[in-house]
């Protein structure tokens, strides 16, 4: 979605580097979604943020919703190879209805 | 995981011939997506159902129709599949209870290429 800014489109970090991948939305968000896929798999969800200032963790991965920017980092500690993969952040508001409209996706990938 | 099925998980076609999808679930949602991905366009939403018979477009709906005639399938069609529907299609699944932010859970995709 074009109201759905997602930023850098590639990454490539050394094993253990930290890394933030951010989304940004043009409208309203009533919540902020992010999933992360693997080639050739499905999409698996990672957390949803829905409160301004909102953060949520998922083992070494944690994002935060700015409510006021609209945005939304993703932030990887002590990133593994497992953390390889494309990261796809998510919007619903009242602009799209009971629809998600997704990012570009990020492609991260991680050097041993 | 959230109980989706995709069928077939690979199809190869020729263009011109009609194809169908089938998502299934096992969670009892109410709601039911499908997506296509391709290369720099991301998740872009082709149809949605929101019931049984229920059904809505999504932002890239030309050439694709689907049917929900129970709760757990939702099937898509191409009814003469062109080139440019050769893509990687999801099914999702969505309680949506309260109308706002509810996650949608993904199928394991299925791969489509139209000769």
């Amino acid at each position: 979605s074009q109201e759905l800014e997602q930023s850098p489109q590639s990454l490539i970090v050394q094993e253990g580097k930290n890394l933030t991948i951010n989304c940004t939305s043009s409208k309203t968000l009533y919540g902020l979604y992010w999933y992360k896929q693997k080639y050739g798999e499905g999409l698996i969800f990672l957390m949803m943020l829905q409160k301004g200032g909102e953060e949520k963790s998922h083992e070494k991965i944690t994002a935060k919703l700015d409510e006021k920017k609209q945005q939304s980092s993703l932030h990887i500690t002590a990133s593994q190879p497992s953390h390889a993969g494309i990261y796809l952040c998510g919007a619903d508001g009242s602009y799209w209805g009971n629809k998600l409209v997704f990012g570009a996706g990020t492609i991260l990938r991680v050097k041993s | 995981d959230a109980g989706i099925t995709q069928s077939p998980r690979h199809k190869v076609t020729e263009t011109g011939t009609p194809v169908t999808l089938r998502c299934h679930q096992t969670e009892n949602h109410r709601y039911m997506y499908w997506y296509r991905q391709d290369p720099g366009h991301g998740l872009r939403l082709i149809h949605y159902s929101y019931g049984v018979k229920d059904t809505d477009k999504g932002e890239v709906s030309d050439g694709y129709s689907v049917s929900r005639s129970k709760t757990e399938d939702f099937l898509l069609t191409l009814e003469s599949a062109t080139s440019s529907q050769t893509s990687v299609y999801f099914c999702a699944i969505s309680p949506w209870t309260s109308g706002r932010g509810e996650t949608q859970y993904f199928g394991p995709g299925t791969r489509l290429l139209v000769l």
